[in-house]
């Protein structure tokens, strides 16, 4: 079955230090990958994308994101964590090539930064 | 500046009452989508449509239904046979094809 897993629930990380979060999936194919954000009550932003090509991706507010086919994983990362990047992590994946198909999405991880 | 506008933000249900949350985006996109957002259960797809006139059942699409007779809008509504109706509601709207969802702000729903 297809499916999305994101190991950890809660991380807390101390400002400054780095930051990994982990992705992992079942798929049958190659699929599309994606690592979404979401503040309190809000929802969801787009951090980053994984398509084809470079298997290290960049995303918006100094993340980035490596694709490795050989542990079906998607790991986001980021080198120095401020305090506004406390919130909830969503990993998502969706097939190649297929119209209008939904996204499947992990359950999320909920990162704190302390001081 | 485009974008998905939800409403409302909160919505309250009474016992044996249907309610319906609006999803309206200008963003061109050919599909939507609705998601339900538990804590802890991250985000289950309930409906989404492809086209106009057209719409799939996601994995929790029990107690649940829509409509899309305009490209830009595609209410949902939470009806009486939907028995656990509280939580966050998400829509989303994409380009053809898997690409990235933009999201709205969400609704929040809770029983009276």
């Amino acid at each position: 079955a297809q499916s999305v897993t994101q190991p950890d629930i809660h991380i807390t990380v101390s400002e400054g230090a780095s930051l990994e979060l982990r992705c992992n999936y079942s798929y049958g194919a190659t699929p599309y990958l994606f690592w979404y954000v979401q503040s309190p009550g809000q929802g969801l932003q787009l951090l980053l994308k994984y398509f084809s090509g470079d298997t290290l991706v960049q995303g918006i507010k100094g993340f980035e994101a490596e694709f490795k086919r050989s542990q079906s994983s998607f790991n986001l990362r980021k080198p120095s964590v401020h305090w506004s990047d406390a919130a909830e992590y969503f990993c998502a994946v969706g097939p190649q090539g297929q119209a209008g198909t939904a996204l499947i999405f992990g359950k999320g991880t909920t990162l704190s930064v302390s001081s | 500046d485009g974008g998905i506008t939800q409403s409302p933000k909160y919505l309250f249900r009474k016992e044996g009452q249907n309610v319906t949350l609006s999803c309206e985006q200008n963003l061109n996109h050919d599909a939507m989508y609705w998601y339900r957002q538990d804590p802890g259960q991250g985000l289950r797809l309930i409906y989404y449509s492809q086209i106009v006139n057209d719409f799939q059942k996601g994995d929790i699409a029990e107690g649940y239904s829509v409509s899309r007779e305009k490209k830009e809008s595609f209410p949902l509504t939470v009806t009486s046979a939907q028995k656990n109706p509280t939580a966050f509601y998400l829509c989303a709207s994409s380009y053809k094809g898997v690409q990235p969802q933009h999201f709205g702000d969400g609704t929040r729903l809770s029983i009276l």
